[in-house]
C-alpha cells in the first residue's frame, strides 16, 4: 500500500531559490531515502537517512527526519535549472525486506 | 558500465500476448526488485528477491511470473497481457537495507 504523501505536489520557484519538499509516512521505517527522477528517466538515489538520524547533508541537499511525526523534508539550496525534475521519497522497513515504499513525489520545476 | 540494465527499452504489444523484460546487475548485490511506476507517476513494489528467493510478492495478478536464473538477473514475464499493465516497469538492486540501484525503466504498452 502506499506510504504516504509528499507535499506539495507541485513546486514551480526560481533559479537560486531554495526548495523545500515534504513527506509524511505512516509505517516505522529502518531507513527514508529521497530520489530524483528526470522526465522519461529512471529514478537515482540522493540521500538514505536511517531512524536514528536527524538530518543529513549532501552539497546542496539538506535532509531532516522526525520519526515522531513521521515526516521528511528535502531542502535544495540554490537551486539550477538542472535540478528540475520529479523528487520522491521512500520509507523501508526491514520487516518487508527493506523495499521501498514510495509517495506520490513532487513535480519541482525551477525556472532561469 | 551499466550498473542495472533492463531490455527492453520499450514494449509495444497486442492485449494477450505474453511478453518478458529482462534485468541484469553488476554490482554484486543481493537483493533484486520490479516496481511499477503508473500513469501518474505512482511508484509501486511488485516483487523482491534475495540471493535468488522470492521475499516479497505484493498484491500483483499472477499473470506476473518473475524469475532470478542467479543473483544477477531477476526477469518478469507478463503472461495475457491487459490494457491496464501499460506502465513503466523498472528494475532495482541493492544490498540489504542500503540504496536502489534502478535501471532505466521499460515502457510497456498494451494496445
Amino acid at each position: 500500500s502506499q506510504q504516504g504523501e509528499e507535499d506539495p505536489q507541485a513546486l514551480s520557484i526560481q533559479e537560486g531559490e531554495n526548495a523545500t519538499m515534504n513527506c509524511s509516512y505512516k509505517t516505522s521505517i529502518n531507513n527514508l531515502q529521497w530520489y530524483r527522477q528526470n522526465s522519461g528517466r529512471g529514478l537515482v538515489h540522493l540521500i538514505l537517512i536511517r531512524s536514528n538520524e536527524r538530518e543529513k547533508h549532501s552539497g546542496r541537499l539538506r535532509v531532516t527526519l522526525d520519526t515522531s511525526k513521521k515526516s521528511s523534508s528535502l531542502l535544495i539550496t540554490a537551486s539550477r535549472a538542472a535540478d528540475t525534475a520529479s523528487y520522491f521519497c521512500a520509507t523501508a522497513n526491514s520487516n518487508s525486506g527493506y523495499a521501498l515504499n514510495f509517495g506520490k513525489g513532487t513535480s519541482l520545476l525551477v525556472t532561469p | 558500465d551499466t550498473a542495472v540494465s533492463q531490455t527492453p527499452k520499450y514494449l509495444v504489444t497486442q492485449m494477450g500476448n505474453d511478453k518478458s523484460i529482462k534485468c541484469e546487475q553488476n554490482l554484486g548485490h543481493d537483493t533484486m526488485y520490479w516496481y511499477k511506476q503508473d500513469s501518474k507517476k505512482f511508484l509501486k513494489i511488485m516483487f523482491s528477491y534475495n540471493n535468488k528467493e522470492l521475499i516479497i510478492n505484493e498484491t500483483v495478478p499472477n499473470r506476473f511470473s518473475p524469475k532470478s536464473p542467479d543473483k544477477a538477473h531477476l526477469n518478469l514475464h507478463i503472461n495475457s497481457l491487459e490494457l491496464g499493465d501499460s506502465a513503466v516497469y523498472f528494475c532495482a538492486s541493492s544490498q540489504e537495507g542500503e540504496q536502489k540501484f534502478f535501471g532505466p525503466g521499460t515502457r510497456l504498452t498494451v494496445l
